[in-house]
């Protein structure tokens, strides 16, 4: 799998667009970047995924550069209760069940 | 509720103790994991069953036992375990087919302290 960077940590005010980055440099053509967010003590959320083209849903929009190296998940409007641990993933997806590997990922806090 | 349900949620058992965690999914996935989540860490795949059988042990100890009777249900059996074993067991299942992306869905955790 190829392996993903993201920052530790990030802030922001509520009520503002959360753009949280996530470098992938070593993804293949094959691979698509997967978003999981995880509130304390609960069982991860997926979010969204993509493969080469921008995508959006009723959580979050995802910004894929056109050379596929990094990502922007985007969080619109963010809330109090947006405040997890964001991870972000490169897999290719293939007939069996998927090796999801997780990094550290990115702590959201989102302040008053 | 993401049709994944796990139980017991809390287990405080002893090194000599046998115990189980069980993990049911209402969502006709073909595919179901095992993840360990220690204090800090990032997740751990532990185990990974498709169509009822074991595709990944991630060379988990023998102490960790996986069941999966059918594609619905899956265990973890417990049995002679360590302090350090003590973490947020997660269920997750997906499923796998040519055409779908296979985005994982967690349950909420069996949290397991080891005496």
């Amino acid at each position: 799998d190829a392996k993903t960077t993201q920052p530790p940590s990030m802030d922001c005010a509520e009520g503002r667009a959360a753009n949280l980055p996530c470098n992938h440099s070593t993804i293949s053509g094959n691979e698509y970047v997967y978003w999981y967010r995880q509130i304390h003590s609960q069982g991860p959320q997926y979010i969204i995924h993509g493969l080469k083209n921008n995508e959006t849903n009723e959580m979050a929009s995802l910004i894929i550069t056109e050379d596929r190296k990094s990502s922007t998940l985007i969080l619109p409007h963010a809330t109090l209760r947006d405040t997890a641990v964001y991870y972000c993933i490169v897999r290719a997806p293939y007939q069996g069940a998927q090796k999801l590997v997780f990094g550290q990922g990115t702590r959201l806090t989102i302040n008053p | 509720e993401t049709g994944v349900t796990q139980t017991p949620r809390h287990l405080v058992m002893g090194m000599t103790n046998k115990k189980s965690l069980k993990c049911e999914q209402h969502l006709g996935h073909n595919a179901m994991y095992w993840y360990k989540q220690s204090a800090k860490k990032p997740l751990e795949l532990m185990f990974v069953y498709n169509f009822k059988e074991q595709t990944e042990n991630n060379s988990v100890p023998s102490r960790f036992s996986p069941e999966c009777p059918n594609s619905s249900h899956l265990f973890l059996h417990l049995h002679t375990l360590q302090p350090e074993d003590s973490a947020l067991y997660l269920c997750a299942s997906s499923q796998q087919t040519r055409t779908s992306s296979g985005e994982l869905f967690f349950g909420e955790g069996s949290r397991l302290t080891v005496l």
